[in-house]
């Protein structure tokens, strides 16, 4: 499976807005690039996903590099309530939709 | 729509009493993930359902553990014997449609053996 490298840790001041990086040096012409978060003492849930071209949502904004190397989660304006850990995956054709979970980045957001 | 559930949310046993996991997923949905989170290891998958049926085991740590999903809506994760390093936190999540589609997490099950 392709791997992801994401920042260890982030710090944001509430009402901010945030990007959060990951690179995918390996990522595959199929593979799709999705973010989940997970909040303290909370199951895992979905953000946002994209292939190719940059998405938006009601949550967030995935800007994905033409090289499709690297891509950025966008929180537009951080909210107390953001404070997660973020994870980028990378989802291909042949894993069944298989979820890798890395080590994600903490995000911090200081009122 | 309740989401996916889990229950017990908390578990406190000791060891090598067995241990039964529940999974109630999301109505409709046709694939099911467990999976086991700790601080040493993250987040890894342990078993995946399509279908009712078993397709990728090999997160399993060992014979200890088993999963079983008689029919769509409901699925168990058991270990037995069980041993204080199978503490975690549990989730199950279920996912319709394609591999593409958005997996929902449970609340988890949160294992603490003696």
């Amino acid at each position: 499976d392709a791997k992801t490298t994401q920042p260890n840790s982030m710090e944001s001041n509430e009402e901010e807005p945030v990007h959060l990086p990951c690179n995918h040096s390996t990522i595959s012409g199929t593979d799709y690039i999705h973010w989940y978060r997970q909040l303290p003492s909370q199951g895992p849930e979905y953000v946002i996903h994209g292939l190719t071209s940059n998405v938006n949502n009601r949550m967030a904004s995935l800007a994905i590099a033409e090289d499709r190397k690297s891509s950025t989660l966008i929180l537009h304006r951080a909210t107390l309530r953001d404070a997660a850990v973020y994870y980028c995956i990378l989802l291909g054709g042949t894993s069944y939709g298989k979820l890798t979970f890395g080590q994600g980045t903490i995000l911090t957001v200081h009122p | 729509d309740a989401g996916v559930i889990q229950s017990p949310r908390h578990e406190v046993t000791e060891m090598g009493q067995e241990v039964t996991l529940r999974c109630k997923p999301i109505s409709g949905h046709n694939s099911l993930f467990w999976y086991r989170q700790t601080m040493m290891r993250g987040l890894e998958l342990l078993i995946y359902f399509n279908n009712n049926v078993p397709i990728d085991d090999s997160g399993m740590p060992e014979d200890r553990f088993s999963a079983k999903m008689p029919n769509a809506s409901f699925s168990t994760l058991k270990i037995q014997p069980s041993e204080p390093r199978d503490s975690a936190v549990y989730f199950c999540a279920s996912r319709g449609g394609n591999f593409q589609e958005t997996q929902y997490f449970g609340p988890g099950t949160r294992l603490l053996v003696l």
